[in-house]
């Protein structure tokens, strides 16, 4: 039962445009939300974060909107870079618990 | 030092062939995890330790066997393996439950079961 979802397998943006990533949860108890970048053969690299008593949270160019009454985050990459290239994994935890939840992951390509 | 380390890179071995993985962190966490990922896969969790003990295990099947020596270390033993057990193996730290603080990864282990 997947708990976290991304719908979009992939993305093509141009670059110096706006990416914008989404991910949908269906646990209401979830009240950590992370995104991972990962290279292939690499280990995931974390991102941004956010709790759940923010809506938004940004952090140089990716900023990261909440929407919890529609369990639904998303992450903006403004402007995109050809070495933002990579798959972007959403999590969510339980901030009381150990255990993170990943999306499938969406695959964004930049075109220069 | 903000960093996972991981060894070795990667990893031949065939299915009667026992070998470990290890797991190094220097950060304080007290939270460490396995994860199993899979190529366009998202990361699948195996085992984690909280404060040096296993407290989740993912019905993971004997042939992989964790080890927690200190709060540093992490180690996963393999033992007859499969063929589909080849895979990227990601260690990941983590303050501990609480607090709202992130996994760090390290950087994995190419493990190919021939």
């Amino acid at each position: 039962d997947q708990q976290v979802k991304q719908n979009s397998p992939s993305l093509s943006v141009q670059e110096g445009r706006i990416s914008i990533l989404n991910c949908d949860y269906t646990n209401s108890m979830f009240d950590y939300f992370l995104w991972y970048k990962k290279y292939p053969a690499e280990g995931p690299t974390f991102l941004i974060s956010i709790s759940s008593i923010k809506d938004k949270n940004e952090d140089g160019r990716f900023t990261v909107f909440l929407n919890k009454s529609a369990k639904h985050l998303s992450l903006h990459i403004v402007p995109s870079q050809p070495g933002d290239s990579a798959v972007y994994f959403c999590a969510a935890s339980e901030n009381t618990g150990n255990q993170f939840y990943f999306g499938t992951g969406t695959s964004l390509t930049v075109i220069p | 030092d903000t960093e996972v380390t991981q060894t070795p890179k990667h990893l031949v071995m065939g299915m009667t062939n026992k070998k470990s993985l290890k797991c190094e962190q220097h950060m304080g966490h007290r939270a460490m995890y396995w994860y199993k990922q899979k190529a366009k896969k998202p990361p699948e969790l195996m085992f984690v330790y909280s404060y040096e003990k296993l407290s989740i295990n993912e019905s993971v099947p004997s042939r992989f066997s964790p080890e927690c020596p200190n709060s540093s270390l992490l180690n996963l033993h393999l033992h007859a393996l499969q063929p589909e057990d080849s895979a990227l193996y990601l260690c990941a730290s983590r303050r501990g439950p609480n607090n709202y603080n992130e996994q760090f990864f390290g950087p994995g282990t190419r493990l190919t079961v021939l």
